[in-house]
């Protein structure tokens, strides 16, 4: 039973425009929301949440979106940089205590 | 700046081998860690602890144990290590209740069994 759901494994994107990763979750008691970054052979750094009582939270070149009536949110990069290249994961608080995660989407940022 | 230490970033093991993953703390954190991340499967909680002594399965607790002895370690346990258990491990804490910033993760172990 997947709470949490990225539904594209990866994506390719010129450098300097726009990407957008999605996100969908079943569970309605998720009350913040996550994206992680994730290079080959680090671990997850955090990159950007948002609460359940909001529908925006920019930070620099990241915005994340919440559709909590579609239960989907969605990460914005602009402009995107070949450092993006990554996996970003998003995850969802089920609980005081624990995270749920996505399948990832692995992001390219072509010169 | 804050950290989760893991032991090994590399490790090769044979089939039915006892493997343990070590994964060290140093923010005072109530809560620790250990997932698996596979292609397609995303990250899959194994176990986690809430306290010295405490754990709780996960997802996927098959074919794994763990302990923690002090608050500041916590070790993943395969008790006969099995080709399908090569895997990125990764090892996470928090405190006991989530900031908005979530986990703190460690580096990650690659075990191959062979």
């Amino acid at each position: 039973d997947q709470q949490v759901k990225q539904n594209s494994p990866s994506l390719s994107v010129q450098e300097g425009r726009i990407s957008i990763l999605n996100c969908d979750y079943t569970n309605s008691m998720f009350d913040y929301f996550l994206w992680y970054k994730k290079y080959p052979a680090e671990g997850p750094t955090f990159l950007i949440s948002i609460s359940s009582i909001k529908d925006k939270n920019e930070d620099g070149r990241f915005t994340v979106f919440l559709n909590k009536s579609a239960k989907h949110l969605s990460l914005h990069i602009v402009p995107s940089q070949p450092g993006d290249s990554a996996v970003y994961f998003c995850a969802a608080r089920g609980g005081a205590q624990k995270l749920v995660f996505g399948q990832g989407t692995r992001l390219t940022i072509n010169p | 700046d804050v950290k989760v230490t893991q032991s090994s970033r590399y490790l090769v093991k044979r089939t039915g081998e006892k493997v343990f993953l070590e994964c060290v703390q140093d923010m005072d954190h109530e809560n620790m860690f250990w997932y698996r991340q596979d292609p397609g499967l995303g990250l899959r909680l194994i176990y986690f602890s809430y306290d010295v002594k405490m754990k709780e399965k996960g997802d996927i607790p098959e074919g794994y144990s763990v302990s923690r002895e002090k608050k500041e370690r916590f070790s993943l346990i395969l008790e006969s290590a099995s080709t399908n258990q090569t895997s990125m491990y990764l090892c996470a804490s928090s405190l006991v209740f989530l900031s908005v910033n979530g986990y703190t993760f460690g580096s990650g172990t690659r075990l191959t069994v062979v």
